[in-house]
């Protein structure tokens, strides 16, 4: 039973454009949503954060949208960079669950083509 | 500064040994985790620590052991009994307070059973 799920295994998207990264999830519970960058053989690097009170968060070149009624999740960058070519993890957590551990999805490699 | 280092970065093992990961954290960060992730899957939660001498059951629990004999350290042992040991282990640490869920990584230990 999957309680985060990212559907899209791999995105290509060109250097200079948007790449939009979706998340959906099931579990009502969740009231905290976060977005990881992962390369390869390294550990998941934190990258932005937004809490079910808000619907959007934004930090430099990126963007988490929150929507709640459809419990999906979306990670906007802009402008999309060579080094931004990795895997994205979204993850979330319920009320007081900080203390064990985030729920992951099997993550979107994102790829930024020249 | 701060962070989390684990060791070994590579680690091979023959069937039927039981081998210790190392987790460390400067962070003074009081809850600490331990992940496990395969190829094509996200990152799922093995054992969880709040506090110093207290830890819990994640959801892939069986075939490893850990302690919390310190604030700073948070070892996984992967035992005989773990049927497929082979993977990437990542270790993570967060502030256990209302509110804060972000959690940081370390580097990984990749585990090889031969």
């Amino acid at each position: 039973d999957q309680q985060v799920k990212q559907n899209s295994p791999s995105l290509s998207v060109q250097e200079g454009r948007i790449s939009i990264l979706n998340c959906d999830y099931t579990n009502s519970m969740f009231d905290y949503f976060l977005w990881y960058k992962k390369y390869p053989a390294e550990g998941p690097t934190f990258l932005i954060s937004i809490s079910s009170i808000k619907d959007k968060n934004e930090d430099g070149r990126f963007t988490v949208f929150l929507n709640k009624s459809a419990k999906h999740l979306s990670l906007h960058i802009v402008p999309s960079q060579p080094g931004d070519s990795a895997v994205y993890f979204c993850a979330a957590s319920a009320a007081g669950g900080g203390a064990d551990g985030l729920t992951f999805g099997k993550g979107t490699h994102l790829i930024i083509q020249p | 500064d701060g962070g989390i280092t684990q060791s070994p970065k590579y680690l091979f093992r023959k069937e039927g040994q039981n081998v210790t990961l190392s987790c460390e954290q400067n962070l003074n960060h009081d809850a600490m985790y331990w992940y496990r992730q395969d190829p094509g899957q996200g990152l799922r939660l093995i054992y969880y620590s709040q506090i110093v001498n207290d830890f819990q059951k994640g959801d892939i629990a069986e075939g490893y052991s850990v302690s919390r004999e310190k604030k700073e350290s948070f070892p996984l042992t992967v035992t005989s009994a773990q049927k497929n040991p082979t993977a990437f282990y990542l270790c993570a640490s967060s502030i256990d307070t209302s509110g804060s869920y972000e959690q940081f990584f370390g580097p990984g230990t990749r585990l090889t059973v031969l």
